[in-house]
């Protein structure tokens, strides 16, 4: 399966400015995915990156609070921008791969992390 | 709408017994796929175990098996001989392929083993 890794893996943050988190993965994949996990809650997509085209945002999320890059097949970034409280939650990328045993079906791998706290 | 219902909040085992974490959901596609992911409180989501709509049999991987029941729209996780490792939340959660594969999870239920 791909290896998946986040930078960074935690951070604590003023409210009013942005993060960049980096995505990167060991082997080139078409679709990247971008979830949020607010604290005690469960994972919800917040848009899905496909290199050399514009992220497509899931409702509630907008481009200019969570823009996303994907200039390659194998990298991807999520900014969170003009931050509040209200956005510290994990956020974890996922890529599709084909799962190493069984039937060889497609799933999602997730990379570790990172963790957003908003003061 | 898609919909993924998880109705135990948590569960607790004894170590080397075998539970079982529910799992139902709603489609109209004939065509999905259903997934559990174990998330331990390091937060990092590990992929357990997959079953396609249209498999016959029940998947299983090691001491994870799927218990699925169509018609009923369940997936049920039964995990064997449970460890002390195996204490986290499990999510469970549906794809449609064909067009691209997002998941929707479920509200997630947390295991805890003791010994």
């Amino acid at each position: 399966s791909a290896v998946i890794s986040q930078k960074p893996s935690r951070d604590i943050c003023q409210r009013g400015t942005s993060l960049t988190i980096q995505c990167q993965v060991d082997s080139q994949v078409t679709m990247m995915f971008w979830y949020r996990q607010q604290p005690g809650q469960s994972l919800t997509l917040i848009a899905t990156a496909n290199q050399g085209s514009e992220a497509t945002y899931e409702s509630g999320f907008v481009i200019d609070k969570f823009p996303i890059s994907r200039p390659n097949l194998t990298f991807s970034t999520l900014t969170v921008s003009n931050m509040s409280p209200e956005d510290s939650s994990i956020y974890l990328c996922s890529v599709e791969d084909v799962v190493t045993s069984g039937q060889g079906r497609e799933t999602q791998y997730f990379g570790p992390g990172t963790r957003l706290l908003v003061l | 709408a898609q919909k993924i219902t998880q109705t135990q909040p948590g569960m607790f085992v004894q170590e080397k017994e075998a539970v079982t974490l529910d799992c139902t959901y709603d489609t109209s596609d004939p065509s999905y796929g259903l997934f559990w992911y174990k998330q331990p409180s390091s937060g990092e989501m590990i992929f357990l175990i997959y079953q396609g709509s249209y498999d016959q049999q029940n998947a299983t991987e090691g001491r994870y098996s799927l218990n699925f029941q169509k018609a009923r729209k369940s997936a049920n996780l039964v995990i064997s001989a449970s460890q002390l490792g195996d204490s986290a939340m499990y999510f469970c959660a549906m794809n449609h392929p064909g067009g691209y594969n997002k998941l929707i999870f479920g509200a997630g239920t947390r295991l805890a083993v003791h010994p």
